[in-house]
């Protein structure tokens, strides 16, 4: 099992529509994660931190599963400027510094 | 500060040369991280620098890769006898110590390497 995996994509929404992808992880004492926002081409951005249940920030909604481990991002009344892809990010199980990143979920607002 | 620079932006090497990349971080950062990414796939660690100091490399880093952060300030990456296998966006990124658990990284826009 990888240590961090995705929802396959990719995800073709209506704009307006609400969209939710899961990621699950494999380390069990992971505290923090996060999801990225990748535009074609260019590098990664930081979308949201998730520590304990859940954050929320405007239209966006990630929640935390620690009985489950996942994640999970919610995206409501998308809009075309979500098209991306979104990189779910944990910490590995043996290593304090690095991050492990989940091949993402490419999105698409139609 | 205008964040991570990453110089150059796009590197096109014959297979076998020796390429180098440089990453600024940003000035009040102490944590350097480099990873790779190719396409479809998210980024891969590939070493990590506490000031000076190389604390953490992955398996993926051959002995062909080599990374150094002379004064805790800029780093380079470079990469001997490239091969075709390393073509690849090459990314930088900074945080604070303890930082990147609570606000994560902050990426530079990436060399993109094509070895042909």
């Amino acid at each position: 099992r990888k240590e961090v995996e995705q929802d396959p994509g990719p995800f073709n929404v209506p704009e307006g529509a609400t969209v939710a992808f899961n990621c699950t992880y494999s380390n069990s004492a992971s505290q923090s994660f996060f999801w990225y926002r990748q535009d074609c081409r260019k590098e990664p951005k930081l979308l949201m931190s998730v520590y304990s249940s859940g954050n929320e920030d405007g239209r966006f909604t990630a929640q935390l599963n620690r009985a489950s481990q996942y994640i999970s991002l919610l995206i409501r009344d998308s809009k075309l400027s979500d098209s991306a892809t979104y990189l779910c990010v944990a910490p590995p199980l043996d290593s304090n510094y690095q991050l492990i990143w989940g091949a993402g979920t490419k999105l698409f607002i139609k | 500060d205008t964040g991570v620079s990453q110089n150059p932006r796009h590197k096109i090497t014959k297979r076998g040369q020796n390429v180098t990349f440089r990453c600024d971080p940003i000035s009040e950062h102490n944590r350097l991280y480099w990873y790779r990414q190719t396409l479809g796939q998210g980024p891969e660690f590939l070493t990590y620098f506490q000031n000076e100091a190389q604390l953490e490399k992955s398996r993926l880093l051959s002995d062909r890769f080599s990374a150094e952060r002379p004064k805790g300030s800029f780093s380079t990456l470079e990469i001997q006898r490239t091969e075709q296998g390393d073509s690849a966006m090459y990314l930088c990124a900074s945080s604070l110590a303890g930082g990147f658990a609570n606000y994560g990284y902050t990426f530079g826009s990436g060399t993109r390497l094509t070895v042909v």
